[in-house]
């Protein structure tokens, strides 16, 4: 099935450095949602993005709306041991519902 | 507010058998989309209705059917289970918005044996 491209792949980090990640499309989006997923949950939504340029922060987390409208970029300062997971974007088109198209996720691990 | 709720939490069925997933939305959320995450990969989309209308449908066959009744719940059924439907089904509810922000439940794990 259709997927975004989600980088990096994976990645270890120590306690108290920060994280980026960053999401690309071929396709132009209206909507972006970041998400965070454990081991055998839902994603939990950490962030929503609704429009072009647009800067959102969440606690330590900030997320952007790429200009171009095809990426999207999540940013978590100064990371924590309970950060560790799998983070997912997720974008939605002008399809006309309400669908959205997951990234292949960034698997994320803290060194304390 | 309670979240998206699904039942069950975990299902084993075997090859041949027929499945029926639940999701009860987010209070007040008239919209509800399943998805299929196969291990180690992100969300794929299967359905999405919204005010008991299917409004979109993913890359699925025609196995995989879905409804919602009145009261926005929503049911996955699935027929003539196959090894490679084993994976987590997600639900996710969305309100009445412009701004259509997804949030999911737990999800069922289904294990095809």
């Amino acid at each position: 099935g259709q997927q975004l491209n989600q980088s990096p792949q994976s990645m270890f980090i120590q306690e108290g450095e920060d994280v980026s990640m960053n999401c690309t499309s071929s396709s132009i989006f209206n909507t972006w949602l970041w998400y965070k997923q454990d081991p055998g949950e839902g994603p939990v939504l950490l962030i929503a993005l609704y429009k072009a340029g647009e800067l959102t922060s969440n606690g330590r987390l900030t997320a952007q709306f790429g200009i171009t409208r095809k990426d999207s970029f999540l940013n978590i300062s100064a990371s924590i041991p309970s950060d560790v997971g799998i983070y997912f974007c997720a974008g939605q088109g002008n399809s006309g519902t309400y669908k959205y198209i997951f990234g292949t996720g960034t698997r994320l691990k803290v060194l304390a | 507010d309670a979240g998206v709720t699904q039942s069950p939490t975990h299902l084993i069925k075997t090859r041949g058998q027929h499945v029926t997933l639940r999701c009860s939305p987010i209070s007040g959320h008239k919209s509800v989309s399943w998805y299929q995450q196969v291990l180690g990969q992100g969300p794929q989309f299967i359905f999405q209705y919204y005010e008991k209308e299917e409004r979109g449908r993913g890359n699925f066959p025609d196995r995989f059917s879905a409804r919602q009744f009145p009261n926005y719940s929503s049911e996955l059924n699935v027929n003539a289970l196959l090894l490679g439907d084993s994976a987590l089904y997600l639900c996710a509810s969305s309100p009445d918005r412009v701004k259509e922000t997804q949030y999911f439940g737990p999800g069922t794990r289904l294990l095809v044996l």
